[in-house]
């Protein structure tokens, strides 16, 4: 059983480059969820799924894209990577007993 | 809207000291709380939780009451250790088809020897 498991663990990316970020749990939680974290800001959330097939924005979805592919995959994408997305990207399920978080992608945009 | 506030950090304390860690919000209706811990480059951990009032989440010796009339949720814990050094994060969440929590600013605590 291995949670919520989050690909890659760090990633460095120049300006204008694109990638995905992917998010997988084996937990059969409904919901999914994307943050991001900065310092002295906390944990601001990008984009969440409630269910399969559905996604809305959260507080901050400006320049990223998400996915929910099936009930246990929800990916984010940068399509043109900036130095103010450099951050640590955090993933997370719930059951609406609280949320279960991933170990968190750092990621560099130089 | 909902939100949480924290106090603010840092913490610093000596091994065995008491903990505590004040939270506050504001919601409509009758939120889940809770609390979640993150150790040095790790994700987060639900440590706690509370789904109504005047209930207690307890869990490794921390606990946290949930009190209604003073919308509050503080996080105590009677002699802290040095592996408790982390940083806490008070949370709630409404009950709606989507349970998107909302977390506090976090609150870093450092523990010496």
């Amino acid at each position: 059983n291995a949670g919520v498991t989050q690909t890659p663990k760090f990633q460095v990316l120049k300006t204008g480059q694109s990638m995905t970020l992917q998010c997988a749990q084996d937990m059969n939680h409904n919901s999914m969820y994307w943050y991001r974290q900065d310092p002295g800001m906390g944990l601001r959330l990008i984009y969440y799924s409630a269910s399969e097939g559905t996604t809305d924005k959260g507080e901050v979805p400006n320049g990223y894209n998400v996915s929910r592919l099936n009930k246990r995959e929800f990916s984010l994408r940068l399509e043109s990577a900036a130095p103010s997305q450099t951050s640590v990207y955090f993933c997370a399920s719930s059951n609406g007993r609280g949320e279960d978080f991933g170990a968190g992608t750092r990621l560099s945009v130089l | 809207g909902d939100s949480v506030t924290q106090m603010e950090g840092p913490v610093t304390l000596s091994e065995e000291a008491f903990l505590t860690i004040n939270c506050t919000y504001t919601a409509t209706g009758y939120p889940s709380l809770f609390w979640y811990v993150q150790y040095p480059g790790e994700g987060l951990q639900l440590l706690l939780k509370a789904t109504k009032a005047d209930d207690k989440g307890s869990n490794k010796g921390f606990e946290a009451t949930y009190r209604k009339e003073t919308t509050s949720f503080h996080l105590e814990k009677g002699s802290v250790q040095v592996s408790d050094s982390a940083v806490y994060f008070c949370a709630l969440s409404q009950k709606t088809s989507y349970d998107k929590v909302i977390f506090g600013p976090g609150t870093s605590l450092s523990v010496i020897p």
